[in-house]
């Protein structure tokens, strides 16, 4: 049973456009929630994250906006970017946001 | 300031051989977490070591796959007689504590069994 689904497995915007990842997640017991961002031959590179008490946390061009109710969270790129181009990572962990539990990706593919 | 370093970047290996992939955590992090990923598929978790100890292993095969991280060195992931279905990215992280605080990741480790 996958704990953290995200079911867009690509997404293609237009630069200058929003970018909306979505994540989905099964276990409440989850405290922490983090995106990461990667590109191919590279290790995933930490992004932004939200505290299971919080609702939006926001970074720059990156927001994360977190519904517990729903077990959903989404990310926000605006504007998008070219260089956004990548596979992101949705994950969710316990205390320790070292171990988490990690969703397939969705490749964005932002078109100048 | 140096990264996680993982050495080799591609490793073959023939059924049955041992590899070994090391991973050196960035400079005064003290925790050490191994992730495998299959084609197509997120980052699963292995196994999560501190200096000397392993805390937690839940994600790790059975048989054949090991790790540990001395007191001094890299930590090593080992895996025994390897078949095709080892071949994946093997990605190590770490992070300074072990509580609320992302990881940094290595650039991986990508094993093909042939």
């Amino acid at each position: 049973d996958q704990q953290v689904k995200q079911n867009s497995p690509s997404l293609s915007v237009q630069e200058g456009r929003i970018s909306i990842l979505n994540c989905d997640y099964t276990n409440s017991m989850f405290d922490y929630f983090l995106w990461y961002k990667k590109y191919p031959a590279e290790g995933p590179t930490f992004l932004i994250s939200i505290s299971s008490i919080k609702d939006k946390n926001e970074d720059g061009r990156f927001t994360v906006f977190l519904n517990k109710s729903a077990k959903h969270l989404s990310l926000h790129i605006v504007p998008s970017q070219p260089g956004d181009s990548a596979v992101y990572f949705c994950a969710a962990s316990g205390a320790n946001a070292g171990k988490s539990t990690f969703g397939d990706g969705t490749t964005l593919t932002v078109k100048p | 300031n140096a990264g996680v370093m993982q050495n080799p970047r591609h490793l073959v290996r023939r059924r049955g051989q041992e590899a070994r992939l090391r991973c050196s955590p960035m400079k005064g992090h003290s925790h050490v977490y191994w992730y495998r990923q299959l084609p197509e598929e997120g980052l699963k978790f292995m196994v999560y070591l501190q200096k000397e100890n392993i805390i937690d292993e839940s994600g790790m095969p059975k048989e054949r796959f090991s790790a540990e991280f001395p007191k001094e060195g890299p930590s090593i992931l080992r895996i025994q007689q390897v078949v095709r279905g080892d071949s994946a990215a093997y990605f190590c992280a770490s992070s300074g504590q072990g509580s609320l605080t992302e990881a940094f990741f290595g650039q991986g480790t990508r094993l093909t069994v042939v």
